[in-house]
């Protein structure tokens, strides 16, 4: 249950893209297709961004896309917007139902 | 209101014992699998613990194995964690999180968070 490798830190100017990488092993990124990604403000909860690589829940905006090649995954942000600064983590399944986080990426708008 | 609600954080001395709730509503709480994720103190989020949307299965990261049990009552709409043994890195935010299906290992992921309640462990 090793902690899935992700960047400290990604910055971008609006209206620019952003890609927040998430570098796993054979044994979770790279075996399931169960990748989500959680986007969470100082002091919040963390709220689902992206669910089984690339689904977007309802209500998240389409300039939030999720892939994932071999055992990384990626969280691509366009059009950089303010309030897109926050602090971005990836989930993986590890199988036999346990799960890992990466250690977070802080989002800064410059 | 779809909400989940976690309370019974509180400090206290290492080795001791603490359970947390987390009170849902808003949505059948009985047709989920729920977690539980923590977040020491400035850093980043760590996966706890899960338990099948009928209480059937549970599973842990090694890291709490054989201290913690998570349990449910679907009867009152309500997850638990019971922490034993506490240690000081134990120290944490701890989060109910609902999964997107009944059962966790159908599609790993959180759709829903809590609020979370904050666990400290120090003498």
């Amino acid at each position: 249950q090793s902690a899935l490798t992700q960047p400290p830190s990604a910055s971008g100017s609006p209206g620019q893209s952003v890609t927040i990488s998430c570098t796993g092993t054979s044994s979770d990124v790279g075996n399931y297709d169960y990748v989500s990604w959680y986007q969470q403000y100082p002091g919040k909860a963390p709220k689902l961004m992206i669910y089984e690589v690339t689904k977007r829940p309802s209500g998240v905006p389409d300039r939030f896309f999720g892939s994932k090649s071999g055992n990384t995954a990626s969280l691509t942000v366009s059009g950089l917007q303010a309030e897109d600064e926050a602090d971005y983590y990836c989930s993986s399944y590890a199988g036999s139902n346990v799960g890992v986080f990466g250690g977070g990426t802080k989002l800064t708008v410059l | 209101q779809v909400q989940l609600v976690e309370s019974g954080g509180d400090v206290v001395q290492p080795g001791r014992s603490l359970r947390l709730s987390c009170a849902a509503s808003g949505f059948t709480f009985s047709g989920y699998a729920m977690h539980w994720v923590r977040q020491a103190p400035g850093k980043g989020l760590e996966w706890v613990a899960v338990i099948s949307y009928d209480g059937g299965s549970e599973f842990y990261a090694d890291s709490v194995k054989g201290r913690f049990s998570i349990s449910r009552d679907n009867s009152k709409n309500t997850l638990y964690l019971q922490m034993n043994s506490l240690r000081v890195e134990d120290t944490a935010v701890y989060y109910c999180a609902k999964s997107g299906t009944r059962i966790a290992a159908y599609s790993w992921y959180f759709d829903l968070w809590g609020r979370g309640t904050l666990v400290t462990v120090s003498s």
